[in-house]
């Protein structure tokens, strides 16, 4: 599997719901970010985690990281029908550069109305 | 406060012709990073170039493929007598000075999606 892979690859969920998604990775990491991605639009920024922190939270959004585990997870609470759309994780590996991120293929969300 | 502006933002080339795509970083910005995005993949690193200078073009293919960011204007991609694997979204991301390289959030476009037939 390639760094920064997320499972599972589609979930499908009710409003009002939680999401969670998670993110495995293979190399020792600066920090994680997850992204979101609406169908045929760009990226947009969601919350950055520093490998020296276990979890991080953005309003509905609560990110976790274990790094003995290489693995982290994304927790959507109270889902609306707007946060439907692709998510990506992507790292930033330690000994290399920070802007060159390894993505993985992302978690397509859709919540249901 | 515009963000990073890609464009065109749909592109249609036949195989053997040669592909622009520009990216204006947002205001203030002046580190570009261009992202390669094949169908049901994640964004894979081509190129980091700040005014005038390539820093890194390790993820960009040996040949047909080139980047520039001059003192004046947009970042531009091009691609060379484009193949049918070219096909892609290309997405262009920039960082304010140093910012990137020490926190990692990049601001994305909203891409350029190319069709080669």
């Amino acid at each position: 599997s390639q760094q920064g892979e997320e499972d599972p690859q589609a979930l499908s969920i009710q409003e009002g719901e939680n999401a969670t998604m998670n993110c495995s990775y293979k190399t020792s990491i600066n920090n994680l970010q997850w992204y979101r991605q609406n169908s045929g639009r760009g990226l947009v920024h969601l919350i950055l985690i520093r490998s020296n922190e276990r979890e991080k939270h953005s309003g509905r959004l609560r990110v976790t990281l274990d790094t003995s585990k290489k693995s982290s997870s994304l927790l959507i609470t109270a889902s609306r029908a707007a946060d439907t759309a692709s998510y990506f994780c992507a790292t930033s590996n330690s000994g290399g550069s920070n802007y060159k991120l390894t993505f993985g293929k992302g978690t397509l969300l859709t919540v249901n109305p | 406060n515009a963000g990073v502006m890609q464009n065109p933002r749909h592109l249609v080339r036949r195989r053997g012709q040669e592909a622009r795509l520009r990216c204006s970083p947002m205001k203030g910005h002046s580190h570009v990073y261009w992202y390669r995005q094949l169908p049901e993949e994640g964004l894979k690193f081509m190129v980091y170039l700040q005014k005038e200078n390539i820093i890194d073009e390790s993820g960009m293919p040996k040949e047909r493929f080139s980047a520039e960011f001059p003192k004046e204007g947009p970042s531009i991609l091009r691609i060379q007598q484009v193949v049918r694997g070219d096909s892609a979204a290309y997405f262009c991301a920039s960082s304010p000075p140093g910012q990137g390289g020490l926190t990692g959030e990049l601001f994305f476009g909203e891409g350029s999606r190319l069709t080669v037939l």
